[in-house]
């Protein structure tokens, strides 16, 4: 196992709700990355973390917004939830890149699974 | 956008067959190149990160090798076994301003591997 652990397994929202997931990363890593995985399509980038802050963003809307705490735990948070935000979201801890080049590897939780009726 | 492109979808061979699969990237503004393998209902496995052009990394029976110039890789497994089954997914990492790992991963949609005993 990977290290990195995600909070809760499976949730079940309505439409227009709000949602927090949780992602403790691995021991040592300072960075971390949330994805979106929508049925039969590869993971999507959401966002990054690193030192607390935003560290880069894919093409998502405002209402999907994290967090990251001091000891580099996560939080993704989506407000008015659409149905197509269904989805398995992951959550993936490393090394910033610009403080470790060479440790570019991404360790990914087991993931939590969405379903917005 | 970035086309990460994994072929075939699926795949099912027989026990002790050797197999491959193919991973296309765009060639330019290249980083690395992640394989990663996720069994059902448990965290995505970082297999390999290759960098240079010309790679080639093993792990036991799994192997790959990178072309950055035509803007492929390829996984090969030999003599698979039942317990090679899964999806096996591919990355594509693109450098930041600093010329390291930007950890926005693009991924393809993957490969489903059936291993029949």
């Amino acid at each position: 196992e990977t290290g990195v652990t995600q909070s809760p397994t499976h949730l079940i929202k309505t439409r227009g709700q709000q949602v927090t997931l949780r992602c403790s990363s691995q021991s040592g890593h300072n960075t971390v990355s949330w994805y979106q995985q929508a049925l039969g399509q590869g993971p999507q980038f959401i966002f990054q973390y690193y030192r607390e802050e935003e560290n880069g963003r894919g093409n998502f809307p405002p209402r999907f917004s994290g967090l990251q705490f001091p000891n580099y735990s996560s939080e993704l948070n989506v407000n008015a939830l659409e149905l197509d935000d269904s989805a398995l979201y992951l959550c993936a801890s490393s090394q910033n890149p610009t403080e470790y080049p060479t440790q570019e590897t991404q360790y990914f939780g087991p993931g939590t699974r969405l379903l917005v009726l | 956008i970035l086309n990460v492109e994994q072929s075939p979808q699926s795949l099912h061979v027989q026990e002790g067959d050797s197999t491959n699969f193919t991973c296309s990237f765009p060639s330019s503004n290249f980083y690395a190149l992640h394989w990663y393998r996720w069994e059902t209902a448990k965290s995505p496995e970082a297999l390999f990160v290759m960098t240079l052009n010309g790679d080639e990394k093993k792990k036991g029976r799994i192997s790959a090798t990178l072309n950055t110039k035509e803007g492929y890789s390829y996984l090969y497994i030999k003599g698979s076994q039942p317990e090679d089954s899964a999806t096996y997914l591919c990355a594509f990492d693109a450098p930041n301003a600093g010329g390291t790992s930007y950890g926005k991963l693009t991924f393809g949609q993957g490969t489903i591997l059936t291993v029949h005993p």
